[in-house]
């Protein structure tokens, strides 16, 4: 069965710093691969998403996301955090051509330091 | 457009007794989803569906069951509730397979005592 793999539950991080989350996914083929954000209290958002093509994809609030088919890893990052960045992210995998919704990592709750 | 909306926001219940949580979106959207949050856990699916008349279970979908009679509702429901099913349940919704991008509904906080 496909798992996605967040080896890091929480991150602590200075305000300006820069940010990669890990994200491993463990399936034969090349899943579609999402990165969420969920606010305290909050539903999930899309941050980016990748399904064919280049490999470094731009999403919002200034994330990015590199997908390594050699690693089966897709680490977001973001080269300047602020304090409105402080979240829980969760990446998440869906097989191409399935409708059974999304595969969920445990997240990676972001805590920023002034 | 109000998106993905859920009621109620919140809820305790007794173990045995039965609710249904109501999901609603107005991007007429054919695949709707439920998912519940256990803390620590990320989302794991419990029931999905890709149109109207059509549902098929997810990865958790003992104790709940689903329907699907309009395009814009999908409503989950609880029969005999245990204090397992403590959680966070999230209703989402996408336009296709392809697209990808579910949209989310707010969340339903359930408490089974």
């Amino acid at each position: 069965a496909q798992s996605v793999t967040q080896p890091d539950i929480h991150i602590t991080v200075s305000e300006g710093a820069s940010l990669e989350l890990r994200c491993n996914y463990s399936y034969g083929a090349t899943p579609y691969l999402f990165w969420y954000v969920q606010s305290p209290g909050q539903g999930l958002q899309l941050l980016l998403k990748y399904f064919s093509g280049d490999t470094l994809v731009q999403g919002i609030k200034g994330f990015e996301a590199e997908f390594k088919r050699s690693q089966s890893s897709f680490n977001l990052r973001k080269p300047s955090v602020h304090w409105s960045d402080a979240a829980e992210y969760f990446c998440a995998v869906m097989l191409g051509g399935g409708a059974d919704g999304l595969t969920f990592g445990k997240g990676t709750h972001l805590i920023i330091q002034p | 457009n109000a998106g993905v909306t859920q009621t109620p926001k919140f809820r305790i219940l007794k173990i045995g007794q039965s609710m249904t949580l109501q999901c609603t979106q107005d991007m007429n959207h054919n695949y709707m989803y439920w998912y519940r949050q256990d803390p620590g856990m990320g989302l794991k699916l419990i029931y999905y569906s890709v149109g109207a008349g059509i549902t098929d279970k997810g990865e958790v979908p003992n104790g709940y069951n689903v329907s699907r009679s309009t395009t814009e509702d999908f409503p989950l429901r609880l029969e005999l509730a245990a204090p397992s099913q403590t959680s966070v349940y999230f209703c989402a919704s996408s336009y296709s397979r392809e697209a990808g991008e579910q949209f989310f509904g707010p969340g339903t906080r359930l408490t089974v005592l």
